[in-house]
């Protein structure tokens, strides 16, 4: 099983429609990030949590909102879905120790909104 | 801000060959650490090589190398013997402490051709 797991794989909705992507992991790490993938824009940071009573807005945090329900539990919503919030979004996990510590990433929620 | 800037939106290199992707950064920080992320179709993201700032010696992982180059704020990746397996999307990414966040910050990115 995946060490970071990301619901939905992928997702079409229309404008103005609600969504939530959620993303659970299993490794233990206490903090947690929310990515947006854009081509020709790389990752850039929606939201992250360093543990569940700790919530930071990212540099792109506009149009979205997020809730961590557990350690283990980091979900992403779009209160109200527009055509240019389509891309590929992206979970990741890390430990808080240590710089060298690298980021593990779900396998991403396509989201097409029409 | 620290930023990441990755100049070769797509390279191509002929299979067996070796290919450089490139990578520079701009922080102020004297304690940071570099990675480098294979996104291949499938879309996951994979760890391929990290190096720490206060190491002088290149990370090395099989077939993958890096050229730190502090001084000059460069990182680049160097792929031997290329593999079909080795196209994909690579980024380029900076961990530091500014003020506890531990934040990451990626380029945007060099699509890799492999060319058979």
């Amino acid at each position: 099983d995946a060490d970071v797991t990301q619901t939905p794989r992928n997702r079409i909705t229309k404008t103005g429609k609600r969504i939530m992507l959620e993303c659970s992991q299993t490794k233990g790490h206490d903090r947690m990030y929310w990515y947006r993938q854009d081509p020709g824009l790389g990752l850039r940071l929606i939201y992250y949590s360093f543990d569940v009573k700790d919530i930071n807005k990212g540099e792109i945090s506009d149009g979205y909102s997020v809730s961590r329900q557990a350690q283990a539990k980091f979900s992403l919503s779009l209160e109200s879905a527009i055509p240019n919030q389509t891309a590929l979004y992206f979970c990741a996990t890390s430990s808080g120790t240590g710089l060298n510590q690298p980021q593990h990433f779900g396998d991403g929620t396509r989201l097409s909104i029409l | 801000a620290q930023t990441v800037t990755q100049s070769q939106p797509e390279m191509s290199v002929q299979e067996a060959e070796t290919v450089t992707l490139s990578c520079t950064y701009d922080t102020s920080e004297s304690d940071y650490y570099l990675f480098w992320y294979k996104q291949p179709p499938s879309r996951q993201m994979i760890l391929v090589i990290r190096q720490e700032a206060y190491k002088q010696q290149n990370a090395t992982e099989n077939r993958f190398s890096v050229n730190f180059q502090k001084a000059a704020k460069s990182f680049s990746l160097k792929i031997s013997d290329s593999q079909l397996g080795d196209a994909a999307m690579y980024f380029c990414a900076y961990r530091s402490d500014t003020s506890g966040t531990y934040k990451y910050i990626f380029g945007t990115g060099t699509r890799l051709k492999v060319l058979a």
